[in-house]
Formats: C-alpha cells, structure tokens, sequence
C-alpha cells in the first residue's frame, strides 16, 4: 500500500492565483482531514470527510474548499491565494470511523503564496 | 473550549538524560489521548497513545486526569529521539477529532 499520498509537494503560487492539492489514500478509510502546519501554531484543522459525499469544517476553513467524490481522494482547493495561506498542508487518514484510532498523514505539501 | 497546552517549544537535553515533554489539556468529556512524532523532513506519526498502555521507542506517557496531563517521558534520551512532538487529545465521541498542541522540539546534545 502507498498510504496516503500527496501532490506536489512544493508549489509556490502569486496572490489571487486557485490551485487544488491532492490527496489520495489507499486503505479503504472512511475518515479523512485537512491540516495546516505554521510554526509556533502546530497543527490545525481546515476540513473533514466522514465519507464520500460528505464534508465538514474545521477550525480554520475559511479560504479553502473541499470535496469527496470518491473514499480515496479528498483535495483540498485554494480558490484565491493570499500570503496568509503560506504553510505546511498535510492530509490524513483514518478508519475505522468511530472511534479514537490513528491517523495515518501524509508526507505534506509546502505551499509558498508570493 | 478544547485547549492542548505544550508548554515548552524548545526543549534541549544531552544524550543520556531523562526526557519529560509536557501536555496539559483543557477537553469536555473523557478525551482519548496521544502524542505523535515528526522526525525531520518526514510525515507526522503516531506514537504512542494511552489507550494502548504500550512503551513505544523507550517512552511512555502517564494519563493524570486530576491534573489533566499526559506528560510524555524517557529515562534516557538518545540523538534520534531528536524531533517535533505533538500532544493530541482525540475528542471521545462524534467524529472523533485530534486537536493538536503546538509542539515542542526536542534536541538531544550528543
């Protein structure tokens, strides 16, 4: 199994400019999320899926969209960029649903917004 | 409101010593707890939990709900235990969700 995986893993984009990061895992998990890495803040979360089709902020949403067509991908979109959003995205994964089980992450993407 | 406390960001011991991370949490209901590691230039993970009771890498990590921490601990740290810990509470019920402290770094001197 690839576990989960993510693309690209650096991008640097201009203020106003959309992109959509991948993420994508292989092990049937039902739960997946979003989170954002700045320094000093630890890890916080964007968005969540309980399953295909199903969607739900988190802490800091604003600024980003998400969508759950299928269990295995769960991208996230930047529709404008700003400076703010300068940071570290790491996915995750998780299964079973209920329940306080590990989250598998993956390697992250390093988003830089000039 | 959730709240994961880590108090120190930096925390720097020579090879050999005892290591203790620090994490306080501030949670509604009975949380699930757990620590994950980010060693340099890799992926978050887990690990360890209290669930699980398990002494991963030489550390454990003792649940006090007087107190509500879960300090994480290691009688004798080593070079490879350098890196970014992360306190996560897991909310215990619902959708089940981490809320993550801030992290402290831990450098071990050789």
């Amino acid at each position: 199994n690839a576990g989960v995986t993510q693309t690209p893993k650096f991008q640097v984009l201009k203020t106003g400019q959309s992109m959509t990061l991948q993420c994508a895992q292989d092990m049937n998990h039902e739960y997946m999320s979003w989170y954002r890495q700045d320094p000093g803040m630890g890890l916080r979360l964007i968005h969540y899926s309980v399953g295909a089709g199903i969607t739900d902020q988190g802490e800091v949403p604003n600024g980003y969209n998400v969508s759950r067509s299928t269990t295995e991908d769960f991208p996230l979109r930047l529709l404008s960029a700003a400076p703010s959003q300068t940071s570290v995205y790491f996915c995750a994964s998780r299964r079973p649903l209920a329940g306080p089980y590990e989250q598998y992450f993956g390697p992250g993407t390093r988003l830089t917004v000039t | 409101a959730q709240r994961v406390t880590q108090p120190e960001k930096l925390l720097s011991v020579f090879k050999g010593a005892p290591v203790e991370l620090k994490c306080n949490y501030s949670y509604s209901g009975s949380p699930e707890l757990f620590w994950y590691v980010q060693y340099s230039r890799q992926r978050l993970q887990l690990l360890l939990r209290h669930i699980s009771r398990e002494s991963i890498k030489g550390f454990t990590a003792d649940l006090n709900k007087g107190e509500t921490s879960f300090h994480l601990k290691k009688p004798f740290a080593q070079e490879e235990d350098s890196a970014m810990y992360y306190c996560a509470p897991c909310s215990g019920a619902g959708s089940y969700q981490l809320t993550f402290g801030k992290g402290t770094k831990l450098s071990v001197i050789p």
